[in-house]
């Protein structure tokens, strides 16, 4: 079993959707959570931690179900500019982190 | 601040030759990681660094060699090329190795190896 899994995509939603993603990870022991963007051809960048109790930042939602292993990614109102990969990210170790094969969005006027 | 900074931004080898790739950090973290990203591959570990003079493997280390003379720069060697060593490369740094500390990336250098 892949350590992170995701639904690669892309998932096409017009502006103004709500758009869902989910992640499943393989290691029960994982204490830390993210979401990480990147843009086609630039680097990835932290999107958000995921927090047990759930949190949220602006249009942005992250949850995380430790007992099914998985993590989701609510994105509100999708606006053009949401359009990237969205990379799913546990720690692998306490140095390191195992990255999820991404999921891309695309959002249409 | 600059950040993350990586030296080439592109090249392209020959299969059999060697080449370093340079990642510098101005944000005096500690950590510093090199992965490689390849089409429906996601990224992945290549070697990582806990500090000035260590080193250590990650998932896909084989090829590939490392060196942390200094904290702010972390290089990657590639001592003899090969076609399946085409791929972007990314260098990352954190401020500790803790794995709930945010990792910054660099731009990512793209090889090709033919």
């Amino acid at each position: 079993r892949k350590e992170v899994e995701q639904d690669p995509g892309p998932f096409n939603v017009p502006e103004g959707a709500t758009v869902a993603f989910n992640c499943t990870y393989s290691n029960s022991a994982s204490q830390s959570f993210f979401w990480y963007r990147q843009d086609c051809r630039k680097e990835p960048k932290l999107l958000m931690s995921v927090y047990s109790s759930g949190n949220e930042d602006g249009r942005f939602t992250a949850q995380l179900n430790r007992a099914s292993q998985y993590i989701s990614l609510l994105i509100r109102d999708s606006k053009l500019s949401d359009s990237a990969t969205y990379l799913c990210v546990v720690n692998s170790g306490y140095s390191t982190l195992t990255f999820g094969k991404g999921t891309m969005l695309l959002v249409s006027p | 601040n600059a950040g993350v900074t990586q030296t080439p931004k592109f090249r392209v080898l020959k299969t059999g030759q060697s080449m370093t790739l340079l990642c510098a950090q101005d944000m005096n973290h500690e950590y510093m990681y090199w992965y490689r990203q390849d089409p429906g591959m996601g990224l992945r570990l290549i070697h990582y660094s806990v500090g000035e003079g260590t080193t250590a493997k990650g998932e896909v280390p084989d090829g590939y060699n490392v060196s942390r003379l200094k904290k702010q720069n972390f290089l990657l060697g590639l001592e003899s090329a090969a076609p399946s060593q085409t791929s972007v490369y990314f260098c990352a740094s954190s401020y500790t190795g803790s794995h709930s500390y945010e990792q910054y990336f660099g731009p990512g250098t793209r090889l090709t190896v033919t």
